[in-house]
């Protein structure tokens, strides 16, 4: 039973462009989300998060949306440059108060390529 | 540097045989988990604890053991390996007063033959 999914496996953009990722979502008790970025051979490091009493937060050129009613969110990337290909994973957690309580779910990831 | 530090990088086991990936932070963090990595399933976790000696299940934690005596360790234990466990696993640790999820660790790459 996958609660957090992400359908795209892979995700290909012209530098410059927008790069949309996308996750969905089915356990209504999640109220937190975020997004890791992870390159070959290192672990994830955390890209951006969002709280459920919200449906937008932007850090620089990265964005996140969060639709509750559909239980979707995506993460918006402008402009892509090429060294922001990697795997993206976006996560989720019964959480409130926007910290961490252990129980952290996570989508399947989105290779996103960027070329030059 | 805060880090989560994972050993080995690389281990190759034999079906059966015992083995423990450690697993330290030295960030004071209560939280620590572990999950693995496979394709197209994305990371799953395994199990994660909230401060020493409490633990809980994650999604995929038959075969695995772990144990918190200390606040800065968390090892996962393969009693008996077999082949479905090879894997990339990652250790991972969290605070309450972070809103960045978990601090991850470098990996270890498992092979079970």
């Amino acid at each position: 039973d996958q609660q957090v999914k992400q359908n795209s496996p892979s995700l290909s953009v012209q530098e410059g462009r927008i790069s949309i990722l996308n996750c969905d979502y089915t356990n209504s008790m999640f109220d937190y989300f975020l997004w890791y970025k992870k390159y070959p051979a290192e672990g994830p490091t955390f890209l951006i998060s969002i709280s459920s009493i919200k449906d937008k937060n932007e850090d620089g050129r990265f964005t996140v949306f969060l639709n509750k009613s559909a239980k979707h969110l995506s993460l918006h990337i402008v402009p892509s440059q090429p060294g922001d290909s990697a795997v993206y994973f976006c996560a989720a957690s019964p959480n409130a108060g926007g910290t961490s309580y252990g129980k952290l779910t996570f989508g399947q990831g989105t290779i996103l390529t960027v070329h030059p | 540097e805060a880090q989560v530090t994972q050993n080995p990088r690389y281990l190759i086991t034999v079906t059966g045989k015992k083995l423990t990936v450690t697993c330290s932070q030295n960030m004071n963090h209560e939280y620590m988990s572990w999950y693995r990595q496979d394709p197209g399933l994305g990371l799953r976790q395994i199990y994660y604890s909230m401060n020493v000696e409490v633990t809980d299940k994650g999604d995929v934690p038959e075969g695995y053991k772990v144990s918190r005596k200390e606040k800065r360790n968390f090892p996962l234990i393969l009693e008996s390996p077999s082949p479905n466990q090879t894997s990339l696993y990652f250790c991972a640790s969290s605070s309450r007063t972070v809103n960045y999820g978990y601090t991850f660790g470098s990996g270890t790459r498992l092979t079970v033959v």
